[in-house]
Formats: structure tokens, sequence, C-alpha cells
């Protein structure tokens, strides 16, 4: 059983056009995030859900919309791709740490998706 | 915000030898993590170690919070540890984290 999938695996496309990935955790996780990988390797957050609810939204265009229509799922839909949104796209799902919790909150992540805009 | 710096950027190895990769932060954290990436782009969590010092097999992890920095040991390494590590630190209870820009590690057989 696959904890983080994420589907497309690789998706190819034209500028311009409009495309989502879907993320399906099955840990129990309250917490899944959006993560671009570049060319160089460079990992960095886009956004977090907790519950439904986004908590944090780094500074990426309004083109990215995620959605989650339950804990379990967040897809990122991008609207009017751009060449520079080729990269490795992943999602990470963890329990979701507190002060009052002692959860400790490990990331899980997908296989990534490559997202080539041509 | 925070940073994170990482090094050396990248490591080649014979098989057998050990190494050290080091992660310094510029802040206080409650969250830091050890991944490997292996040459899939699989992203496997290796340690959850925001303090103390933590061994799995042949790899070790150390976490001094006070003096912001983190050690990854590999002890014997082998051709399937080649990859890029990354350390990755939280605050916020963990729910916002930055990624350093990683070690690329090459062991030769």
């Amino acid at each position: 059983d696959t904890a983080v999938s994420q589907t497309p695996k690789y998706l190819v496309t034209q500028m311009g056009n409009d495309k989502s990935i879907k993320c399906e955790q099955n840990l129990g996780h309250d917490t899944m995030y959006w993560y671009k990988q570049d060319s160089k390797k460079f990992l960095k957050i886009m956004f977090s859900y907790n519950n439904k609810e986004l908590i944090i939204n780094e500074t990426v265009p309004n083109r990215f919309s995620p959605k989650s229509p339950d804990k379990a799922h967040l897809n990122l839909h991008i609207n009017s791709l751009e060449l520079g949104d080729s990269a490795v796209y992943f999602c990470a799902s963890s329990k979701r740490a507190s002060l009052l919790s002692l959860a400790k909150n490990i990331q899980y992540f997908g296989a990534g998706t490559r997202l080539s805009v041509l | 915000g925070i940073q994170v710096e990482q090094s050396p950027p990248d490591l080649i190895l014979q098989e057998g030898a050990n190494s050290t990769l080091r992660c310094n932060f510029s802040d206080s954290v409650n969250n830091l993590q050890w991944f490997h990436q292996n040459p899939w782009g699989q992203l496997i969590n290796l340690f959850y170690i925001p303090s103390g010092t933590k061994q799995n097999g042949r790899l070790s992890a150390t976490t001094v919070a006070t003096e912001r920095y983190s050690l990854l040991y590999i002890s014997s390494s082998q051709t399937t540890d080649s990859g890029v590590y990354f350390c990755a630190v939280g605050w916020d209870y963990g729910q916002n984290f930055v990624f350093g820009p990683g070690t690329r590690l090459s062991v030769l057989p």
C-alpha cells in the first residue's frame, strides 16, 4: 500500500494549458503539503493544509490553487501554465504536532510528479 | 526567515568509506529531519531529530539545537547510499519547513 500517492507521475503539456495533480494519503494524517523541486534540486514549500484548512501559502502565483476535499486529499490545480512551472512537484503529509501534542511531525513524501511545460 | 546551509555540496566516496554531512540553521527550530533522495527521485525520511542522537544501522545523526547544527554520519558507505541528502527544519510545530540545498553523495564501487 502506497502511503502518499500522486498522479500523474509525468505530465507534459503546452504553455497556457490548465492541469491538475492529485494527491492522496492513507496514513490518517491531518496535515498535507505541496513542494516544488526545481532543476537544481532546491525544494521549497508551496502550501500546507491542516484538516482541509490552508495554513501556509508561500509566495506562489495565484495561478496555483490547492484544493482539499477532505483531509486525505490535497490536489494542486495550475492555470495558464508557464515554462518556469516545469519542475517536480511533491506532495507530503504528516501528523500535526502542537504544544500539547507529543506527535512527531515526520513528513512522508509521494513519489513526485514531473511537470514539463513546452 | 530561517536559513539552512548544508556542507559539503558534493561528496564522492569509495565504497566502504565513512562520511559526515553537516546542516547549519540560523534560528531556533522544533523540528529537524534528514531525508535521502535516491537516484529515482524518491524522498525517504531517515531521521526525525530535533535534538539528541539517533542511530539506524550504518547511519546516525546528532543535533545540537543550542548551537544550531545537525550532523549525519554514514559509515561503511555502499553504492546504494548515493543520492542527495537533505536537511529540513521546521517551526510552528512543524507546519512550515525549510529545506537545505542538499549534499549530493556519489559512492563509487
